[in-house]
């Protein structure tokens, strides 16, 4: 089954401590975004990525890194969480670009104390 | 970054009315998307558009680029409770950044 898996679906955390959410695609798809929604806000664009090794910064990318050594998976990593940082993420895929259908996986609930 | 303002913000409907969307940007976009997201879930494309004054359906959906490619339209003929969900209008400028607007919720009476 075509699918975005994004792990783990939950997470509590503390200020500080370093914590990475996984996105995994089935597609081939060469394009990876991450965004965050936040009630009233719409979904905010992270960071991006349009194909292996290569990626660049959506509207809101502060307090974020990403990676994409391989073409299925882009993690988005949080080196020091804080509370402003609590939100809704979401990962998505398309095959070249997020003017084509974005699929999305199912969203991380974050909350950082 | 470019803001995307979506109105109304929420709407409450009876069964088989028509609904009208609207989303404007402080500058021009190069491609208009329309989302659904269901509770729950990640949002659903239903509509994407490449040229302005460009007009598509899908099904009882149809969608409109604006000529000033500032604005796009969304209507919902009929609607029906499944219908029942956040619509998002979404975007391209001129390059790769993405922005999604601020939604517009729809609430369907039976």
């Amino acid at each position: 089954e075509a699918q975005v898996t994004q792990n783990p679906r939950y997470l509590i955390t503390v200020t500080g401590k370093k914590l990475t959410v996984t996105c995994s695609q089935n597609m081939n798809h060469e394009y990876m975004s991450w965004y965050r929604q936040d009630p009233g806000l719409g979904l905010r664009q992270i960071y991006y990525s349009m194909n292996v090794e290569v990626t660049d910064k959506g509207d809101v990318p502060e307090g974020y890194k990403v990676s994409r050594k391989e073409k299925r998976n882009f993690p988005l990593i949080l080196e020091s969480p804080s509370p402003n940082q609590t939100s809704l993420y979401f990962c998505a895929s398309s095959d070249r670009g997020p003017q084509e259908t974005q699929y999305f996986g199912p969203g991380t609930r974050l909350l950082v104390l | 970054g470019q803001q995307l303002n979506q109105s109304p913000q929420s709407m409450f409907i009876q069964e088989g009315e028509d609904v009208s969307m609207n989303c404007t940007s402080s500058s021009i976009f190069n491609t208009w998307l329309w989302y659904k997201q269901d509770p729950g879930e990640g949002p659903v494309l239903l509509i994407a558009l490449y040229k302005a004054g460009e007009l598509t359906s899908n099904g009882r959906l149809t969608a409109q680029f604006g000529i000033t490619r500032k604005d796009s339209f969304l209507n919902i003929s009929a609607s029906i409770p499944s219908d029942v969900g956040i619509y998002f209008c979404a975007g391209l400028p001129f390059g790769n950044q993405f922005y999604f607007g601020t939604g517009t919720s729809l609430t369907v009476i039976p």
